[in-house]
C-alpha cells in the first residue's frame, strides 16, 4: 500500500544545479501538487495537476517546472538550484469526484539544501 | 481570496491537559475544512474534517466544529497525550480553488509527561 512515493528523502544541492524531484502515486488520483515547506510559513502551493497533460502555477512558481505525462508521475524540476530554494518539499494526491470535500495525501518529503 | 489563520506555537501543555488550537478562514465560497497532522520526519495526513457549517469533524479523541457565523474550526481534544505531540494543520478547499488546498501556518504541540 504505497499511496503517495517521493524521492530522494534528502538532497544536497550546489546554486545553480538542476535536479527532479520524483513524485509518484498509486492511487490513481486525477489531482497532484507539490508544496514546499518553510518555518512559520505552512505550505505554498509550487504547482499543481488536474489530470495528465494538464498542469497549473500555485502561489509560488518561479524557479520550478513540472509535467504530468501520465497519471501517476509529476516530477518537480529545480532548473538552477539557489539557496531560497532551501526546504522541504512534499507532494500530495487528490481523487477526483468533489475536489473540494476530499482529502490529500501526502509523500513523505523530500528535504533540500541549496549551498 | 481564500485564506486559514491558525494560532501561532508552540504550544506546550502536560500530559491530560486540554488542548485548543484556534483556526479562522477567509473564503468567497462555501468551503471544506480540514485539519491535519504532521508527526516528526513524516508527511501530512488527515485528522479530521468537515464539509458543510455546523459539521462536526472528530477522530481519535480531537474535534473540531465548523462555525459559519465566526468562521472558524477551532481542534479540541479534551486530554493530549505525549504522543500527540505534532505539528497541526487548518486547512480549506473549495469549489472556486479546485484542487487548491490552503494551508495555515502550523502549530506546533509538545505534551509533556
Amino acid at each position: 500500500n504505497a499511496g503517495v512515493t517521493q524521492t530522494p528523502k534528502f538532497q544536497v544541492l550546489k546554486t545553480g544545479q538542476s535536479m527532479t524531484l520524483q513524485c509518484a502515486q498509486d492511487m490513481n488520483h486525477e489531482y497532484m501538487s507539490w508544496y514546499r515547506q518553510d518555518p512559520g510559513m505552512g505550505l505554498r502551493l509550487i504547482h499543481y495537476s488536474v489530470g495528465a497533460g494538464i498542469t497549473d502555477q500555485g502561489e509560488v512558481p518561479n524557479g520550478y517546472n513540472v509535467s504530468r505525462s501520465t497519471t501517476e508521475d509529476f516530477p518537480l524540476r529545480l532548473l538552477s538550484a539557489a539557496p531560497s530554494q532551501t526546504s522541504v518539499y512534499f507532494c500530495a494526491s487528490k481523487s477526483g469526484g468533489r475536489v473540494e470535500n476530499t482529502e490529500a495525501f501526502f509523500g513523505q518529503g523530500t528535504r533540500l539544501t541549496v549551498v | 481570496g481564500n485564506s486559514v489563520t491558525q494560532m501561532e506555537g508552540p504550544v506546550t501543555l502536560s500530559e491530560e491537559a486540554f488542548l485548543t488550537i484556534n483556526c479562522t478562514y477567509t473564503a468567497t465560497g462555501y468551503p471544506s475544512l480540514f485539519w491535519y497532522v504532521q508527526y516528526p520526519g513524516e508527511g501530512l495526513q488527515l485528522l479530521l474534517k468537515a464539509t458543510k457549517a455546523d459539521d462536526k469533524g472528530s477522530n481519535k479523541g480531537f474535534e473540531a466544529t465548523y462555525r459559519k457565523e465566526t468562521t472558524s474550526f477551532h481542534l479540541e481534544k479534551g486530554s493530549v497525550q505525549v504522543s500527540d505531540s505534532a505539528v497541526y494543520f487548518c486547512a480549506l478547499s473549495d469549489l472556486t480553488g479546485g484542487f487548491k488546498t490552503i494551508f495555515g501556518a502550523g502549530t506546533r504541540l509538545f505534551v509533556k509527561a
